[in-house]
């Protein structure tokens, strides 16, 4: 195991309604991500934090809703999301952002109605 | 911003033989370039990385190689057995950046 674990790690939901995902890191870390990985496209960075500050936002809609309360905890709140939004969310920690090795979550599969 | 191109898509080789991966990429500035591998149900986990500062690095059977004046990346493993089956991923980033921008993968079958 890679030290992030991922809950949960399967999700059906609907267009109307609102879930969370949650990562949690056990390495000590400073910096945490979430990707999205969708078939035959590259992983796409949605969010970063360091040291529980978000330092990037790559233009992800706003019904993905990130918080990081500490350094070891990674939530992603959903609300209102279109079927084309089903993909598997990763999350992922390092030491710090840039330039380190990047340790991923096994994923939520998330499947939108 | 950085673009990362992987091939081939697909990759089936036979036990014991060898299989290659190649990356290209757009930005002169990026200076870190890691592998992933990604298995059934799991997320990638990092298998080797080179910075820009070499030309090749080796662990074992898995070796990468990286032209910074073509701009291009490769991955080589050798001895190829079932258990390297997989998913796998380039990256490249530049330092001071918070992105690992990535490849679309190859998945690689190895045949017994």
């Amino acid at each position: 195991e890679t030290g992030v674990t991922q809950t949960p790690r399967h999700l059906v939901m609907g267009m109307t309604n609102k879930k969370s995902l949650k990562c949690e890191q056990h390495l000590g870390h400073n910096a945490m991500y979430w990707y999205k990985q969708s078939a035959k496209k590259p992983l796409e960075l949605m969010f970063v934090y360091n040291f529980k500050e978000q330092t990037e936002n790559n233009s992800v809609p706003s019904r993905f809703s990130p918080e990081c309360p500490n350094s070891s905890h990674l939530f992603l709140h959903l609300h209102t999301l279109q079927p084309e939004d089903s993909a598997l969310y990763l999350c992922a920690s390092s030491p710090r952002t840039s330039f380190y090795e990047q340790f991923f979550g096994p994923g939520t599969r998330l499947t939108v109605l | 911003g950085e673009n990362v191109e992987q091939h081939p898509s697909t990759l089936s080789v036979q036990e014991g033989d060898s299989a290659v991966i190649k990356c290209t990429y757009s930005d002169s500035a990026s200076n870190y370039f890691p592998w992933y591998k990604q298995e059934l149900g799991k997320g990638p986990q990092l298998i080797i990385d080179i910075r820009s500062n070499v030309g090749e690095k080796k662990d074992q059977r898995i070796a990468v190689t990286l032209n910074k004046t073509a701009k291009h990346f490769s991955l080589h493993i050798t001895e190829t057995q079932p258990e390297d089956s997989a998913v796998y991923f380039c990256a490249a980033s530049i330092a001071g950046a918070n992105n690992l921008f990535f490849g679309t993968g190859t998945r690689l079958t190895v045949i017994p």
